[in-house]
């Protein structure tokens, strides 16, 4: 039973440059949520997507673009590469109907560099 | 907004001996639930234990176990027998509508 996979392991990009990151849910789940983790610090709550849609979002700006393909998997996109931006971005995936009392279940990241 | 505390950056154990970890949040939510989760070097975020709020008994897994006072919204892990694959950053989590994380302690174990 494959966890959930993120691709690429790791990213260095310039600034002002686009991203895409990838991340495929664990089997049987149909919702995904994504997070920025910055070194030594908690992640961060990005958005959730759930049949197509985004559910939920934190305090990111609208450079911060997702979205999810019918088999669920998913696509995180960041525009105009910040310095900032610099991170660790966890992919976590769950059952909706499930989601609040089974938590989420990890991928192991993609670690983006902006230079 | 909910948010999560843990007061420790690191915390540091002799190997069989027990550590606990300590965690404050803050929410409004009668109907949540609780969760620690541990993220070792190779970076994925592991489940360790959940708690339902609604539930007085506090959760237990093996070497880990919670004490969850409600009244005081404190969520503290101890962790027994503690072993050298313990360590690693451990994060307090509150399910509201989404999954807020604190801002992590970092567990050394001491040989």
């Amino acid at each position: 039973d494959a966890g959930v996979t993120q691709s690429p392991t790791h990213l260095i990009k310039t600034r002002g440059q686009q991203v895409t990151l990838r991340c495929s849910p664990k089997s049987g789940h149909d919702t995904v949520s994504w997070y920025q983790q910055a070194l030594g610090q908690g992640p961060q709550f990005i958005f959730q997507y759930y049949e197509e849609e985004e559910r939920q979002r934190g305090n990111f700006p609208d450079r911060f673009s997702g979205h999810q393909f019918p088999n669920y998997s998913s696509e995180l996109n960041v525009n105009a590469l910040l310095l900032g931006d610099s991170a660790l971005y966890l992919c976590a995936s769950s059952l909706y109907r499930q989601r609040r009392n089974y938590g989420y279940t990890f991928g192991s990241g993609t670690r983006l560099t902006v230079v | 907004a909910q948010t999560v505390t843990q007061s420790q950056p690191e915390m540091s154990v002799q190997e069989a001996e027990t550590v606990t970890l300590s965690c404050t949040y803050d929410t409004s939510e009668s109907d949540y639930y609780l969760f620690w989760y541990k993220q070792p070097p190779s970076r994925q975020m592991i489940l360790v234990i959940r708690q339902e709020a609604y539930k007085q008994q506090n959760a237990t897994e093996n070497r880990f176990s919670v004490n969850f006072q409600k009244a005081a919204k404190s969520f503290s892990l101890k962790i027994s027998d503690s072993q050298l694959g313990d360590a690693a950053m451990y994060f307090c989590a509150y399910m509201g509508n989404m999954l807020t994380f604190g801002g992590g302690t970092r567990l050394m174990v001491k040989p």
